[in-house]
């Protein structure tokens, strides 16, 4: 089955500095990868996906990039603000038909003001 | 609309005791799911439904069962509670099988002693 590495498990930025967070997956048929943040107390929300299809895709301060060759997939923040703090978790499954998305143990990001 | 509603959001259990989480969903979701989170584990998926019916396993499935006999509900059940259950559980949804966005409870924070 498919299994999820991310790294760092935790990191601690200053804020506007930038944060790179780096995931693996092992399974060649996956080929969608969601990242989501989940604040103190809440349940996990996605924040913004990529397909297998595309090798990087940018929403406001944060981007994905995709290298399907080494199976790696990255989210990168930058200008990042205290109310980035957070864990995000990376995740991988299988476009139409795949229904267990895996995910990754998780990156606790603290954002020093 | 709620989302996805979570019940209890604590619960504290001897063990062999047996209870049932609750989820509910009012955005007519076909699939649901349970994860259970764990530090430094991640997200780790327990059962999942993809429409009232049916039902499969997830990754950690042993010691839960869950049934769905309509859209809207996905309980889980711990027959005879252990130590290692305790975690924080998160009901999750998403449309369809297309459709690969989740959308999370707020989770219930699960001690078993």
């Amino acid at each position: 089955g498919e299994n999820v590495e991310q790294h760092p498990s935790t990191l601690s930025v200053q804020e506007g500095d930038s944060a790179v967070i780096k995931c693996t997956y092992s399974d060649s048929a996956s080929n969608y990868f969601p990242w989501y943040k989940q604040e103190l107390g809440k349940g996990p929300q996605l924040i913004i996906d990529i397909r297998s299809n595309v090798g990087e895709k940018k929403d406001q301060r944060i981007a994905v990039t995709l290298n399907k060759t080494a199976k790696h997939f990255s989210l990168h923040i930058t200008e990042t603000q205290p109310e980035d703090s957070a864990v995000y978790f990376c995740a991988a499954s299988i476009h139409t038909g795949g229904f267990k998305t895996i995910f990754g143990a998780g990156t606790r990001l603290f954002v020093k003001a | 609309n709620a989302g996805v509603t979570q019940t209890p959001k604590f619960q504290v259990l001897k063990t062999g005791q047996s209870m049932t989480l609750q989820c509910a969903q009012d955005m007519n979701h076909e699939y649901m799911s349970w994860y259970r989170q764990d530090p430094g584990m991640g997200l780790r998926l327990i059962h999942y439904s993809v429409g009232a019916g049916i039902t499969d396993q997830g990754e950690v499935p042993n010691g839960y069962n869950v049934s769905r006999s309509t859209t809207e509900d996905f309980p889980l059940r711990l027959l005879s509670a252990a130590p290692s259950q305790t975690s924080v559980y998160f009901c999750a949804s998403r449309v369809d099988a297309t459709n690969e966005k989740l959308f999370f409870g707020s989770g219930t924070q699960l001690s078993v002693l």
